[in-house]
């Protein structure tokens, strides 16, 4: 299930761009990537998701590479309240056992600094 | 719209005892899944419901168990506690199974002592 990589750590100065990568080298031509966040004590939060072109919502932008072996999330303007551990997800919609069943892995745990 | 509720918080049992979390979709949120988090192994699926049925189950023991009612609350139920199934349990519910958000509730901090 391990479809993922991601670096475990990042810094990042608040007010600044926050870019976190993520590595999906197997993906396969039908599963989206799929971007959650867990602040501390809390339930993991939907951030933003896509198949192939780059997507951008309220949250964050999400850019996919033309092999789409890899992306990245960026957070345009980080705050202290985005330091969370922020979670990289390849899961195909239409699987036969459904979407719902995500694994998380290990994330990467973003700190913003004053 | 009120999101994820999960009850209660925060739970404490002793070895060999069970115990019931319960869990209440966003209205009109049809799939509810369940995970355990712990330190050492962090966010693990445990198993989907949708329309009263289970779906998919995590590889967990039987001893975890859960159901699914018809306006889509759910409970899950872990039986003979050990130790290590001391977690936080958290709900998600979405509006269907294929490849919508889930929402994630608060979670309930499970002791077993």
């Amino acid at each position: 299930d391990a479809k993922t990589t991601q670096p475990p750590s990042m810094d990042c100065a608040e007010g600044r761009a926050a870019n976190l990568p993520c590595n999906h080298s197997t993906i396969s031509g039908n599963e989206y990537v799929y971007w959650y966040r867990q602040i501390h004590s809390q339930g993991p939060q939907y951030i933003i998701h896509g198949l192939k072109n780059n997507e951008t919502n309220e949250m964050a932008s999400l850019i996919i590479t033309e092999d789409r072996k890899s992306s990245t999330l960026i957070l345009p303007h980080a705050t202290l309240r985005d330091t969370a551990v922020y979670y990289c997800i390849v899961r195909d919609p239409a699987h036969q056992t459904g979407a719902n069943n995500l694994f998380f892995g290990t994330g990467t745990r973003l700190t913003v600094i004053p | 719209k009120a999101g994820v509720t999960q009850t209660p918080r925060y739970l404490i049992k002793t070895r060999g005892q069970q115990v019931t979390l319960s869990c209440s979709p966003i209205s009109g949120h049809r799939s509810v899944s369940w995970y355990q988090q712990t330190p050492g192994q962090g966010l693990q699926f445990l198993f989907e419901y949708f329309s009263e049925t289970q779906r998919n189950k995590g590889n967990f023991p039987g001893r975890f168990s859960g159901r699914q009612f018809s306006n889509s609350r759910s409970e899950m139920n872990v039986s003979t506690l050990e130790l290590g199934d001391s977690a936080l349990y958290l709900c998600a519910s979405s509006l269907d199974r294929w490849g919508n958000e889930q929402f994630f509730g608060p979670g309930t901090r499970l002791t077993v002592l």
